[in-house]
């Protein structure tokens, strides 16, 4: 079981938007940072936000984060069939000193 | 650019051990801090450990506390796992991961290895 709480899956038709939620607790989600990976098929994970709604160089701004107290959400516009992957939010838990993530969300475009 | 290249996963019996390293390169290693984060077959992203720069600071997960040990060198650029006592469920592909820190505390993970697989069987 994993520390965060993800939904197992979400999906939405091709061109939409869709969110998927983070939940944590205060240990973790409380002072700290959520970053947020996708992993296509087969492929190693990468960094899609950080420090909560950050966008890496080469991501596009269809792609969004935000947080509020313990929980968090990424959010996905215009979809994509390539979107199609796993999606993982992660953060430091300061009171058991390590890292979590969330149990993963795939997203199915239809 | 930067590249992280894992290698040394391999068929280990139950019990047995292992050391995987990573081999970086693209950047100053020695200015980042590097984590190991595992993936069983068909399952999650697990962190396992997280080691500082100067190697002063590591962490580790419930799950392989006391069993691995994570290590680097910065003149060689190298980041390794030593496990030992595996079991079935260390099966899994090991990535590692070039981390930013807040304050010292792991922050993201910017940049990833395509992972090399352990697995534990008979």
């Amino acid at each position: 079981q994993s520390v965060l709480t993800q939904p197992p899956s979400v999906s939405a038709a091709s061109g939409q938007k869709v969110t998927i939620s983070c939940s944590g607790i205060s240990s973790n989600f409380g002072n700290n940072y959520v970053s947020w990976y996708q992993q296509l098929p087969g492929t190693a994970p990468r960094l899609l936000i950080y420090d909560n709604y950050k966008r890496p160089s080469g991501i596009p701004d269809r792609f969004s984060g935000s947080k509020s107290g313990t929980s968090a959400t990424l959010g996905i516009t215009g979809l994509q069939t390539g979107d199609e992957a796993d999606y993982y939010c992660a953060a430091w838990d300061t009171r058991l000193s390590i890292g979590v993530f969330g149990g993963g969300t795939k997203l199915t475009v239809l | 650019q930067v590249q992280l290249v894992e290698s040394g996963g391999d068929l280990v019996k139950p019990g047995g051990s292992l050391r995987v390293s990573c081999a970086a390169s693209g950047f100053t290693f020695r200015d980042y801090y590097m984590s190991w984060i595992r993936q069983a077959p068909g399952k999650g992203l697990e962190w396992i450990s997280y080691i500082s720069s100067t190697s002063r600071y590591t962490y580790y997960a419930d799950s392989v506390k006391g069993r691995f040990t994570i290590s680097r060198d910065n003149a060689r650029n190298s980041l390794s796992l030593q496990m030992s006592s595996l079991r079935a469920e260390d099966t899994a592909v090991y990535y590692c991961a070039r981390a930013q820190n807040d304050y010292g505390l792991m922050d993201y993970f910017d940049y990833w290895g395509q992972g090399t697989l352990v697995t534990v069987s008979s």
